[in-house]
């Protein structure tokens, strides 16, 4: 089956542009994960959606950071005002349920550049 | 704090090595924990889970509480092994992922 997808896979926008990016969960996972890949800081987690619960945004970095989940299945990241430290791979991922161990089924990835 | 730490950055062993992926974390409660493997140009994919307690292509994994660690193992190393590796604990009722900063393995032949 079709595993999760995200678009675009790369992305260059400039310094203070807003960007978005996006993610397909694999159908009828209700747990949805942001996460971001960079050399510096490794995998960071950024923002959890469980079904209809209010989002974990404990991970954001910054208020420029925001994500919504529509009708509980595709996922958009938003940065804001982009900034060059922003340029890192973000990563969705997606799983049944949560609360529970298990397995977290991740997509390609956006690879953003901010010039 | 929510913490794990995999202090080798790059690990290189000889085809047929055994091979050690330390990890280690810091957590109050009782976690989870997971080992993570990315091979080039794929995505992320969970390699086994301490809770399975279940050998993953040769690979096993133990959880040490009184030494907090979870070190990945294998005995005889494969060139199909190398690959980025990430050790991380679940916490809580989320299941938010923490990350170790990864480890590079390199199996030479």
């Amino acid at each position: 089956g079709a595993g999760v997808s995200q678009s675009p896979s790369n992305k260059v926008t400039e310094k203070g542009k807003d960007v978005e990016l996006r993610c397909d969960p694999i159908s009828g996972h209700t747990a949805l994960y942001w996460y971001r890949q960079s050399l510096g800081q490794g995998l960071e987690f950024l923002i959890y959606f469980q079904g209809n619960s209010a989002p974990d945004k404990s991970g954001l970095p910054s208020d420029r950071f925001s994500a919504e989940r529509t009708g509980g299945s595709v996922s958009t990241l938003t940065i804001q005002r982009t900034q060059q430290e922003d340029s890192a791979v973000y990563l969705c991922a997606s799983s049944w349920t949560s609360g529970d161990p298990y397995e977290q089924y991740f997509g390609p990835g956006t690879r953003l550049t901010v010039t | 704090a929510q913490r794990v730490t995999q202090p080798e950055k790059l690990l290189s062993v000889f085809k047929g090595a055994p091979v050690e992926l330390k990890c280690n974390y810091s957590y109050s409660g009782s976690p989870e924990l997971f080992w993570y493997v990315q091979y080039s140009r794929q995505r992320l994919q969970l390699l086994l889970r301490h809770i399975s307690r279940e050998s993953i292509k040769g690979f096993t994994a133990d959880l040490n509480k009184g030494e907090t660690s979870f070190h990945l193992k294998k005995p005889f190393a494969q060139e199909e092994d190398s690959a980025m590796y990430y050790c991380a604990l679940s916490g809580g009722n989320t299941g938010k992922l923490i990350f170790g900063q990864g480890t590079t393995l390199q199996v030479k032949p």
